[in-house]
């Protein structure tokens, strides 16, 4: 596609419930990152994928994160069992390559628990 | 640990007011520091990116340029389709292509 496609771009969801949130990066981008957003923090890393590598998951910050790409294209990104803390702005970014380059975000999922 | 701070954490311009905004960084090995432009409800839109002390960038209103400590992004004679949040980020060598993002500034130009 022409850019970075996230669904949904809003999700309110009850304190407890799994969440899975989608990414479709730039096609021909083998590198796609995760990243979240929360009000008057800077963007945290959550989880990177460079082609068939083993994904560098050092960002999550729970257990209850995780993340998966299939096919080298489409990304989900699964959150169990949310909590009031997760609450944020989850932004997907992909590039051409690894390295010293420019990421094309997305418009992001803003997440509400309540 | 890399660290990006940004300042001021926001700033008001009137319209043809130039104007500078900071980021200073420290990282273990710099492989290129990011200007991102961020739009309320839409994700960071690439502005630039620099690589090595002393250099510049332009773009349209818009000029980076980069030391060894920290990078500048000046405005000049803004108008108020230029109020965003101007976000700065660093690729290191310690952090294996993730990048580490600053607070941001957030930046409203007026008539």
């Amino acid at each position: 596609g022409a850019g970075v496609s996230q669904s949904p771009s809003n999700k309110v969801t009850e304190k407890g419930k799994d969440v899975e949130l989608r990414c479709d990066p730039i096609s021909g981008h083998t590198a796609l990152y995760w990243y979240r957003q929360s009000l008057g923090q800077g963007l945290e890393f959550l989880i990177y994928f460079q082609g068939n590598s083993a994904p560098d998951k050092s960002g999550l910050p729970s257990d209850r994160f995780s993340a998966e790409r299939t096919g080298g294209s489409v990304s989900t990104l699964t959150i169990q069992r949310t909590q009031q803390e997760d609450s944020a702005v989850y932004l997907c970014a992909s590039s051409l390559t690894t390295g010293a380059h420019g990421y094309t975000f997305g418009s992001g999922t803003r997440l509400t628990v309540v | 640990e890399d660290q990006v701070t940004q300042s001021p954490e926001a700033l008001r311009l009137q319209e043809g007011e130039s104007s500078s905004l900071n980021c200073s960084y420290t990282v273990s090995g710099l492989r290129g520091l990011f200007w991102y432009r961020q739009d309320p409800g839409k994700g960071p839109e690439f502005l630039f990116t620099l690589y090595s002390a002393g250099e510049e960038k332009e773009k349209e209103r818009l000029k980076a340029t980069l030391t060894k400590k920290e990078s500048f992004l000046h405005i000049t004679a803004p108008k108020p389709e230029d109020s965003a949040t101007y976000l700065c980020a660093v690729d290191s060598t310690g952090t294996a292509s993730k990048l580490t993002f600053g607070t941001g500034t957030r930046l409203q130009v007026t008539l």
